[in-house]
């Protein structure tokens, strides 16, 4: 059984550009979550997505969006880059009597 | 109100001792505090959670103690191995334990030496 998977591992933009993240859950799960982990930080919330509608978002500018399909896949989407946008993304995904949220590896973004 | 503060931000310790990392939180609406676990390359790993209602909770080497009246938090790590060397976050969240906001703190580089 596969776990959370993530795509690309890792990714180099310049300032300005528009990325795009994309996340499978797990099998079985249909809500997904994106957290953004700055080096030396704790991972902080950007939004969850359940049923192909934003659920909850955390504090992060409208530069920052999302998709969720109906195969439970999603994806983030970050426009007009800043060098701040420099992260690890993780995505978590889980379901009905899940104890917790089981993330993936993560996207390495680096914008220069 | 929101935040999750953690201590200390790094630890060294010697192999078979015990690894100690606390945590404090001013919310008191958090009602599932979980401790997670993340090697380099990988994403965080569930290791241990605790409810308010309990103050202490151990699964194998992992303990957590928990003051409510305090609002603090701790992991101990017994018999600590090299393996277990991994950057360790504490974090809190409002709610369902699956579908709520995870609040974490800021991270514990554990290295344990042999």
């Amino acid at each position: 059984d596969a776990g959370v998977t993530q795509s690309p591992t890792h990714l180099i933009k310049t300032r300005g550009q528009q990325v795009t993240l994309r996340c499978s859950p797990k099998s079985g799960h249909d809500t997904v979550s994106w957290y953004q982990q700055a080096l030396g930080q704790g991972p902080q919330f950007i939004f969850q997505y359940y049923e192909e509608e934003e659920r909850q978002r955390g504090n992060f500018p409208d530069r920052f969006s999302g998709h969720q399909f109906p195969n439970y896949s999603s994806e983030l989407n970050v426009n007009a880059l800043l060098l701040g946008d420099s992260a690890l993304y993780l995505c978590a995904s889980t379901g009905t009597n899940q104890e917790t949220q089981y993330f993936g590896p993560g996207t390495r973004l680096l914008v220069l | 109100q929101q935040q999750v503060k953690q201590s200390p931000q790094s630890l060294i310790v010697q192999k078979g001792g015990i690894s100690i990392i606390n945590c404090a939180y001013e919310n008191t609406a958090f009602d599932y505090f979980p401790w997670y676990q993340q090697f380099p390359g990988k994403g965080p790993a569930l290791l241990i959670a605790i409810r308010p209602d309990v103050s202490e909770k151990k699964e194998g080497r992992f303990t957590i103690s928990f003051n409510k009246s305090a609002k603090q938090f701790s992991l101990h790590i017994m018999d600590s191995q090299p393996g277990d060397s991994a950057t360790y976050f504490c974090a809190a969240i409002t709610g369902s334990s699956n579908t709520g906001k995870l609040i974490f703190g800021q991270g514990t580089t554990l290295q344990v030496k042999p």
